[in-house]
């Protein structure tokens, strides 16, 4: 069965200290991976897509890389407002199935001042 | 640009009761979605559009229906509310399902 886990489920970091997100996906035929971040109370905002093993995207303090199984959502120097539970998802259509995405859990993220 | 809208914010509705979700969208988008998230799962897929006029099932769409007569708009109708269909609902839009998906705020629905 196709599935998208991340890890971990939470994380609490000090300002400034640079980690890794975590996530990985047993699919048979990625049609792209994107990540979220969700903030309490409100919808997904988007951050970044990634379509292909070796694929690079940054933005601010935040990069994306994606392998053939896996991708993580690097966090530079990270301040407080960058506290949120991030979320990655994939796209799995196959040409039979529902065209949509399948998310992870999330990872809840919390950078503490 | 608004973006993608939803309405209520907030619904309590009794057990049997049935009700529309609102969502619309101005950015001219084809694709269409409706998700629930529930704590501790993912979001998970109820139905999509990929067009005006065209509707298909998503992962959970038991006890859901939804019909696409305008660009803009995507309803998600609850026809005999149950407990279990207690969650958050999130409506989103993009350009196509290979693209990134655009969030609404999300419609928090209690089912007594």
């Amino acid at each position: 069965e196709d599935q998208v886990t991340q890890s971990p489920e939470a994380l609490r970091l000090q300002e400034g200290e640079s980690s890794s997100l975590n996530c990985s996906y047993t699919v048979s035929g990625l049609r792209g991976l994107f990540w979220y971040r969700q903030d309490p109370g409100k919808g997904p905002e988007f951050l970044f897509t990634l379509y292909s093993a070796g694929e690079e995207k940054e933005k601010e303090r935040l990069k994306a890389t994606l392998t053939k199984k896996e991708s993580f959502l690097h966090i530079t120097a990270p301040k407080p407002e960058d506290s949120a539970t991030y979320l990655c998802a994939v796209r799995l259509y196959s040409g039979g199935g529902a065209d949509g995405l399948t998310f992870g859990k999330g990872t809840h993220l919390i950078i503490q001042p | 640009n608004a973006g993608v809208t939803q309405t209520p914010k907030f619904q309590v509705l009794k057990t049997g009761q049935s009700m529309t979700l609102q969502c619309a969208q101005d950015m001219n988008h084809e694709y269409m979605s409706w998700y629930r998230q529930d704590p501790g799962m993912g979001l998970r897929l109820i139905h999509y559009s990929v067009g005006a006029g065209i509707t298909d099932q998503g992962e959970v769409p038991n006890g859901y229906n939804v019909s696409r007569s305008t660009t803009e708009d995507f309803p998600l109708r609850l026809l005999s509310a149950a407990p279990s269909q207690t969650s958050v609902y999130f409506c989103a839009s993009s350009h196509g399902s290979i693209y990134e998906q655009y969030f609404g705020p999300g419609t928090r629905l209690t089912v007594t």
